[in-house]
């Protein structure tokens, strides 16, 4: 059971924007930062947003993050074939006193 | 260029013990921690623990305390995570990744799988 809620998948089509949310609590989202992990098959997760919003060097900006509360959502804005894969969220949970993930969401190109 | 490159897989016995490495290279290794990860096969990553480097004060999350042991080798730029009394429910992918100063991990190792199976 994951500390923090997504949504299994997401779809949209070439050029549509997708987001994906991700639920927490007062203890890991509400109190500290959210990155974003993506993650294609038979590789190492991969940072696409760290920090909320911000985009590390050589991540397209089609990738964008906000948080809100104790929730927080990653927007892929003008879908590329090449995005179909797994996300991930996480955070350090304050209570917890380590980093917690999300359960993933796929993201499907139709 | 910064490198994590971890050992290779591994097949163990139920009740056997693993040690899987972790060199870096590319960059000074004393000024950044080092997280270790589990992903279970089709499920999330989860958060095993991380060492300071500096210090070599190691953390674990809750859920891996005791039979998960974090070290270094700063002498050779290398981490390690050794797992005890090996389960079925242990066999994963294990990864290790630095933690940037901006507090996520910035660079990640290829992974090795632990298999566990009699």
């Amino acid at each position: 059971q994951s500390v923090l809620t997504q949504a299994p998948s997401a779809s949209g089509t070439p050029g549509q924007r997708v987001t994906i949310s991700c639920s927490g609590a007062s203890s890991n989202i509400g109190s500290n930062a959210v990155n974003w992990y993506q993650q294609l098959p038979g590789t190492a997760p991969k940072v696409v947003i760290h920090n909320n919003n911000q985009r590390p060097s050589g991540v397209p900006d089609r990738f964008s993050g906000s948080k809100s509360g104790t929730s927080a959502s990653l927007a892929i804005s003008g879908l590329q074939s090449e995005d179909e894969t797994y996300y991930y969220c996480s955070a350090w949970d304050n209570s917890l006193h380590a980093y917690v993930f999300g359960p993933g969401t796929k993201v499907t190109v139709l | 260029q910064v490198q994590l490159v971890q050992s290779g897989s591994e097949l163990k016995k139920p009740g056997a013990s693993v040690k899987v490495s972790c060199k870096a290279s590319g960059y000074s290794f004393r000024t950044y921690a080092m997280n270790w990860v589990r992903q279970a096969p089709g499920q999330g990553p989860e958060w095993v623990g991380w060492i300071n480097t500096h210090t070599e004060n190691p953390t674990n999350a809750q859920a891996f305390t005791g039979r998960f042991v974090i070290s270094l080798d700063t002498s050779v730029s290398t981490s390690y995570l050794q797992i005890s009394s090996l389960k079925a429910e242990d066999t994963a992918i294990y990864y290790c990744a630095r933690e940037s100063p901006a507090g996520y991990a910035d660079f990640w190792g290829q992974g090795t799988l632990v298999t566990v199976s009699s």
